[in-house]
């Protein structure tokens, strides 16, 4: 069964400190990896795309890692600001009969707090 | 640039009454289409996507129903709502990027039925 794990479920820091957000698959053949912000009652927008070839990737303050060897992904947060408050989401893909199916973890809540 | 909507915003309806929901893109045409339900604390679960107009694909049986009008409205519909159809309720269009397919969500209605 392809899954999409992550941890930790929730997570409180304070501003201005570091974070690093995991995320473990099993989904195979492998596509390519996303992580969304998802802030509360809104839709989920996306932060970084990586395929199989990539393993780092930024935009801003966050980075993502991917290690497809022992699928396992991360996403860092530097610097953290109160709007960084929301809950991130793991998504990985395959190729399905000319379909790209995905799989989505089921977030990590965090709360930067002053 | 392209856009999605999504309306109503927030909806409470009551056991066995019907449901419409509608999703627009503005900006592309022939998107892949998306319908996806997030119920609370759980990850965000496909329910149905398109690939053209009249073309839907169920991922999971439910009495939900979708249909694609015209190339850029998708529209979720039930006959009578359950208990358990409560929850946000996501429309997603996709582009093909260089690696992979990118996954775009509108605001999101959140529905609940009492």
């Amino acid at each position: 069964k392809n899954q999409v794990e992550q941890s930790p479920q929730s997570l409180i820091i304070l501003e201005g400190k570091n974070c690093t957000l995991q995320c473990n698959y099993t989904v195979s053949p492998f596509s390519n990896l996303r992580w969304y912000k998802q802030d509360t009652g809104r839709g989920p927008v996306s932060l970084t795309i990586m395929t199989f070839s990539e393993n780092t990737k930024s935009n801003g303050r966050y980075t993502a890692t991917l290690d497809a060897d022992t699928k396992q992904s991360s996403l860092h947060i530097t610097a953290s600001q109160l709007s960084d408050s929301a809950s991130y989401i793991c998504v990985v893909s395959k190729n399905s009969g000319g379909y790209q199916k995905v799989t989505f973890g089921t977030g990590t809540k965090l709360q930067v707090i002053p | 640039s392209q856009t999605i909507h999504q309306w109503p915003a927030t909806l409470v309806q009551p056991v066995g009454s019907p449901l419409s929901l509608e999703c627009t893109v503005e900006g592309t045409s022939n998107p892949n289409l998306y319908w996806y339900r997030q119920a609370a604390g759980r990850g965000l679960q496909l329910l149905f996507y398109s690939v053209g107009i009249g073309q839907i694909s169920s991922e999971v049986p439910q009495n939900l129903s979708a249909s694609r009008p015209q190339d850029r409205q998708f529209i979720l519909s039930s006959k009578k709502l359950l208990l358990s159809d409560s929850g946000f309720y996501l429309c997603a269009w996709s582009v093909i990027l260089a690696g992979g397919n990118e996954q775009f969500f509108g605001p999101g209605t959140r529905l609940t039925v009492l």
